[in-house]
């Protein structure tokens, strides 16, 4: 599993409430990602990190801000949660092999947002 | 804008038989991966294909991978229940970022 955790695992949340998912990982990996799951989309990319303090935008970063203050931590803040924003999120982080990168997936965090 | 299109979205295969999943992508890369899904769990990844003609085998999955036509391919041979799961293709590009198709649910009939 790459060492990888996240938090909570299941959540339920009013719109309009902010909220944060916390992704943390235990190797040292530089590259981190947030995606989210959604039915008949696969997954897309939200935000991603090349290391501390060096975040970008994804390509469905709207309504999403992160923040990754230490190399072991990349956190997901819902500013203002709406019903669109229901979903199952990941994070994941690349990890470098011969030749290349593989990235390896966390367990997810469902969100409901009623 | 990259986009990664995956078909059959559903199969369901008999045991023993033998089946392809395509992967079409719309720009140039020359890395994929390939992942496998069950119902409420993570992602599992399956195969990483670096190169124009890469091919990777594990048991009854075979991928490959052809950079010129942009297209990856998963092939499954005599198929058995355990294989029953979502399959991802998904395309590298930039720094290490990834787009993915929209999966391949495949059923498994005894």
């Amino acid at each position: 599993d790459a060492g990888i955790t996240q938090s909570p695992r299941h959540k339920v949340t009013e719109t309009g409430t902010p909220v944060t998912l916390r992704c943390h990982q235990t190797e040292n990996h530089r590259y981190m990602y947030w995606y989210r799951q959604d039915p008949g989309h696969g997954l897309r990319l939200i935000h991603y990190s090349y290391g501390v303090k060096d975040t970008d935008k994804g390509e469905v970063s709207d309504g999403y801000s992160v923040s990754r203050s230490k190399t072991e931590d990349f956190l997901l803040t819902l500013e203002s949660a709406t019903s669109s924003q229901t979903s199952v999120y990941f994070c994941a982080i690349s990890s470098r092999l011969a030749g290349g990168y593989e990235q390896y997936f966390g367990p997810g965090t469902r969100l409901t947002v009623t | 804008e990259l986009k990664v299109e995956q078909n059959p979205l559903f199969l369901s295969m008999q045991e023993g038989k033998n089946y392809t999943i395509y992967c079409n992508y719309s720009t140039t890369s020359d890395r994929l991966y390939w992942y496998r899904q069950d119902p409420g769990k993570s992602l599992e990844s399956l195969f990483v294909l670096l190169s124009n003609g890469a091919v990777k085998q594990e048991g009854r999955l075979m991928a490959s991978l052809d950079t010129k036509a942009r297209l990856s391919t998963l092939h499954i041979t005599a198929a058995v229940h355990d294989l029953s799961a979502t399959y991802f293709c998904a395309v590298v590009w930039g720094n290490e970022k990834l787009t993915f198709g929209t999966g391949t649910r495949l059923t498994i009939i005894p």
